[in-house]
């Protein structure tokens, strides 16, 4: 099994562009989650599914979106990208909300 | 929603030393907890975790110990190794926030051969 899988690693984008980052898992995990990691914070939530065709916002949702088409893939869409979303970008999937999150490596997302 | 802290942001053991890192927690309706190992450029890597129904669980080398009065989490390595170097956080699922996960800031343990 790969686990999660994210694409891209590394991007670099300019203010207002959009661009979408990948999430795939192969676990048959249902819920699915997008996390941001900043410098001296803890990550936050930004949105999470509990299955296919269900999503929901989490503690920093504003300024991305997300979609569940398939219990597989969680893509994550940023609408008009700004400098305030450079950040490291973490996709998890689990079982369910009370069972341990898998994580992939992340997408090192820089705004210019 | 509610934070998660930690009581050092470096830790520095000896190969071969037992390593305590804290986690403190502030919401009583935490169900659940689990610590994550964070190695450089890559993503968390579950460790252990422990439900609040618990007050010790142990692992290979590792044990969580949840002090739910003091609303206080430990992890303990035992024999701690080079391979043990990362950042280590602490996660607590928060059942009145819909159960979400809020994590800790992390601490970084370093082992000195």
């Amino acid at each position: 099994n790969a686990g999660v899988t994210q694409t891209p690693k590394f991007q670099v984008l300019k203010t207002g562009q959009s661009m979408t980052l990948q999430c795939a898992q192969d676990m048959n995990h249902e819920y699915m989650s997008w996390y941001r990691q900043d410098p001296g914070m803890g990550l936050r939530l930004i949105h999470y599914s509990v299955g296919a065709g269900i999503t929901d916002q989490g503690e920093v949702p504003n300024g991305y979106n997300v979609s569940r088409s398939t219990t597989e893939d969680f893509p994550l869409r940023l609408l008009s990208a700004a400098p305030s979303q450079t950040s490291v970008y973490f996709c998890a999937s689990s079982y369910g909300d009370n069972q341990p999150q898998h994580f992939g490596d992340g997408t090192r997302l820089s705004i210019l | 929603g509610e934070s998660v802290g930690l009581h050092l942001p470096t830790l520095s053991v000896q190969e071969g030393d037992n390593s305590i890192i804290n986690c403190a927690y502030s919401n009583s309706a935490s169900d659940y907890f689990i610590w994550y190992k964070q190695e450089s450029g890559k993503g968390p890597q579950f460790i252990i975790d422990i439900r609040s129904n618990m007050d010790k669980r142990q692992g290979q080398r590792v044990t969580v110990l949840l002090n739910k009065t003091v609303k206080h989490l430990s992890l303990q390595i035992a024999a701690t190794q080079p391979g043990d170097s990362a950042v280590y956080f602490c996660a607590e699922r928060e059942v009145n926030t819909g159960n979400q996960f809020y994590f800790g800031t992390g601490t970084s343990l370093t082992v000195i051969p």
